[in-house]
């Protein structure tokens, strides 16, 4: 069974920073594109990146109002996906999923999500 | 950016009737690889992540009852509910995962009358 689970969603001040983590589990990780999406409270779906498997040169792409602030990265040997955010400002806050696409698209599994506010 | 527009925005039917939500692209979403159109439909039940419903704009992920179909062609897609049921109030995003950035419709809100 696929499993996505994150972590590290906080209350934060603008201009700090945090660290997400999502714990993958139930397929081979290494193998897999990971994205992150976001949501803020009673707003749609906005896709906030994706690293691409070792196999495709492990690039990433980002959405242009996180580029240069955010960065995603991936540890193949520990199946865990990693969203490192800097200079959070209150339009961040939302709900963190982070998703995997296999075979069905990009996104066809989903985390619970974790929640990161930003506020002074 | 490829943009994606939903209607209606929200729409209230009674248990039993037909749904039908569109979604409109602001250019093709064939996908190069292998001559399909990369258009997914997504439900998201309050307080829950949103869950895959049908993926190249036609095929109905396993386990989502038969009522719900997805299709379309060129840059005009459609999901339809064949009877709505009480469980499948929700917001449904369209989706497209053919250029990059991937983006998704504004949402369409399903509730009972």
């Amino acid at each position: 069974e696929v499993q996505l689970v994150e972590s590290g969603g906080a209350l934060t001040k603008p201009g700090g920073s945090l660290r997400l983590s999502c714990a993958a589990s139930g397929f081979t990780f290494s193998e897999t594109w990971m994205s992150w999406v976001r949501q803020g409270s009673g707003k749609g779906l906005e896709w906030v990146g994706r690293i691409k498997r070792k196999a495709d040169g492990e690039i990433k792409d980002y959405a242009a109002p996180v580029r240069g602030r955010f960065t995603i990265s991936r540890d193949d040997s520990e199946s865990m996906l990693y969203l490192q955010m800097n200079n959070l400002k209150m339009e961040d806050t939302a709900v963190y999923f982070c998703v995997t696409g296999l075979g069905k698209g990009d996104l066809d599994y989903w985390g619970q999500g974790t929640l990161v506010t930003v506020s002074s | 950016e490829i943009v994606l527009t939903q209607s209606p925005d929200s729409l209230a039917l009674s248990l039993g009737e037909r749904a039908t939500i569109n979604c409109k692209t602001s250019q093709s979403v064939l996908h190069s690889s292998n001559n399909m159109y990369a258009l997914n439909w997504f439900r998201q039940k309050s307080g829950q992540p949103p869950e895959l419903l049908i993926y190249w704009a036609n095929n109905r992920e396993s386990g989502v009852p038969d009522r719900f179909s997805g299709s379309g062609s060129g840059t005009d897609f459609t999901l339809t509910i064949s009877s709505l049921q009480a469980e499948d109030v929700a917001v449904y995003y369209c989706h497209q995962f053919d250029n990059t950035p991937p983006t998704f419709g504004q949402g369409t809100r399903v509730e009972i009358k």
